[in-house]
């Protein structure tokens, strides 16, 4: 079965540079979510869509933004990056909201030199 | 806010031997509560779930029961394998939201 692809798998920048994380859902999930997760950390919340719309919005940065488009695939764009910034980023998909199981994809480990 | 807590690793058993993972959680409403594993390397994946209380979620051998009373969602297996060695996120979503909040999660070492 498909699952959700993220892209890339992994990507390496400097400080103060912007990245650009891209989410492909499972076909006919209309909701995404976007998880940070540090170090030997639990995921952490960023923020999410549903049929294209900001659903909810969790501890991202002003740095950052996001959106989900025509096609529900999902893009989080980075600017100003910090050494902090350097975690696994996850993307989620489910079939609309209200506690649907969310699949993961692989995610994609950003580090920042 | 809601707040999941887990038992700290890591949890190191003999292959065959019974597991248990305690995850305890704080919320306001009627949550839903889940398990979720991460192999190293990869994704998280739903391992089990449930949405009401006295739920058993059940997977791969893997059980889970909602109890509400002592708001609780304890993983459990009678008998672990060397491929489940991975670390384990016992998460919840409040009823009406899909946010997940996630635990510290619990790394599990299993050795032949």
């Amino acid at each position: 079965a498909a699952g959700v692809i993220q892209s890339p798998r992994h990507l390496i920048k400097e400080k103060r540079e912007t990245a650009t994380l891209k989410c492909y859902p499972i076909p006919r999930h209309d909701t995404v979510y976007w998880y940070q997760q540090g170090p030997g950390q639990d995921p952490q919340f960023l923020i999410s869509f549903y049929e294209k719309m900001q659903s909810d919005k969790g501890s991202i940065p002003d740095r950052f933004s996001a959106q989900q488009f025509s096609d529900y695939h999902s893009e989080l764009n980075m600017s100003s990056l910090e050494l902090g910034d350097s975690a696994l980023y996850f993307c989620a998909s489910s079939l609309g909201s209200g506690n649907q199981p969310q699949h993961f994809g692989d995610g994609t480990r950003l580090s920042i030199l | 806010g809601d707040s999941v807590t887990q038992m700290e690793g890591p949890v190191t058993l003999s292959e065959e031997a019974f597991l248990t993972i305690n995850c305890t959680y704080t919320a306001t409403g009627y949550p839903s509560l889940f398990w979720y594993v991460q192999y190293p390397g990869e994704g998280l994946q739903l391992l089990l779930k449930a949405t009401k209380a006295d739920d058993k979620g059940s997977n791969k051998g893997f059980e889970a029961t909602y109890r509400k009373e002592t708001t609780s969602f304890h993983l459990e297996k009678g008998s672990v394998q060397v491929s489940d060695s991975a670390v384990y996120f016992c998460a919840l979503s409040e009823a009406g939201y899909s946010t997940l909040t996630f635990g510290k999660g619990t790394m599990l070492l299993v050795s032949p």
